[in-house]
């Protein structure tokens, strides 16, 4: 069973753009969960997706934003970056909601020059 | 709203000696999970507790859920290199509709 995919691995983007990141869950987890990760403020939570719905979301600003495709696939938005939006970002999927263990991807590093 | 605070936030000890961390909530919990993380690499689920006052083993690893499901414990008997990472807790709150993440414990071990 192929485990959690997120893409890109690695992005450098310029303080005002806009980004998107992809997470592929596991085949059959219905469950997208979103973290930054930053060293020094842990495993911040984002966001989570359920059946295309968001049942839940972080303390983070509208620049944040994401959406859960029919297949369960997950994207996240930034806009309008920031230097402090420099992180790793990583998705986690889940067989439902607030339920069982997180599958946590390698994460998408994204840098803000 | 909802805080997880863990203990120590760094821990360096030398092979062979045990280590623990904590993890305290501010909310009763539906249940607790436990991660590590290793150096570079993203966060692996280690175990789920789910009744108060509950005690789960994995080989040199003990897991504890408070009575009141408040705070949980990750004990290591005699750590090994094997060790080292970061060690997050997530504890679920049914009623906040969602888990948080403590800030975890990296662990170190010098040979």
């Amino acid at each position: 069973k192929a485990g959690v995919t997120q893409t890109p691995r690695y992005l450098i983007k310029t303080r005002g753009q806009q980004v998107t990141l992809s997470c592929s869950p596991i085949s059959g987890h219905r469950s997208v969960s979103w973290y930054q990760q930053t060293p020094g403020q842990g495993l911040q939570f984002l966001f989570e997706y359920f059946s295309e719905t968001q049942r839940n979301k972080g303390n983070f600003p509208g620049r944040f934003s994401g959406r859960q495709f029919s297949n369960s696939r997950s994207e996240m938005n930034v806009s309008t970056l920031e230097l402090g939006d420099s992180a790793l970002y990583l998705c986690a999927s889940s067989p439902g909601h607030l339920n069982t263990e997180a599958f946590f991807g390698q994460g998408t590093r994204l840098t803000v020059v | 709203g909802q805080q997880v605070m863990q203990i120590p936030q760094y821990q360096h000890v030398q092979e062979g000696e045990d280590f623990t961390t904590y993890c305290n909530s501010s909310t009763t919990l539906s249940n607790i999970q436990w991660y590590k993380q290793r150096p570079g690499g993203h966060p692996v689920f280690l175990i789920q507790l789910v009744k108060s006052g509950e005690v789960k083993k994995q080989k040199r690893l003990t897991f504890q859920f408070g009575e009141a499901k408040k705070n949980s414990s990750l004990h290591i008997t005699a750590t090994q290199t094997t060790d080292v990472g970061t060690y997050f807790c997530a504890g679920l709150n049914t009623n906040a509709g969602k888990s948080t993440f403590g800030d975890g414990t990296t662990l170190t071990v010098k040979p």
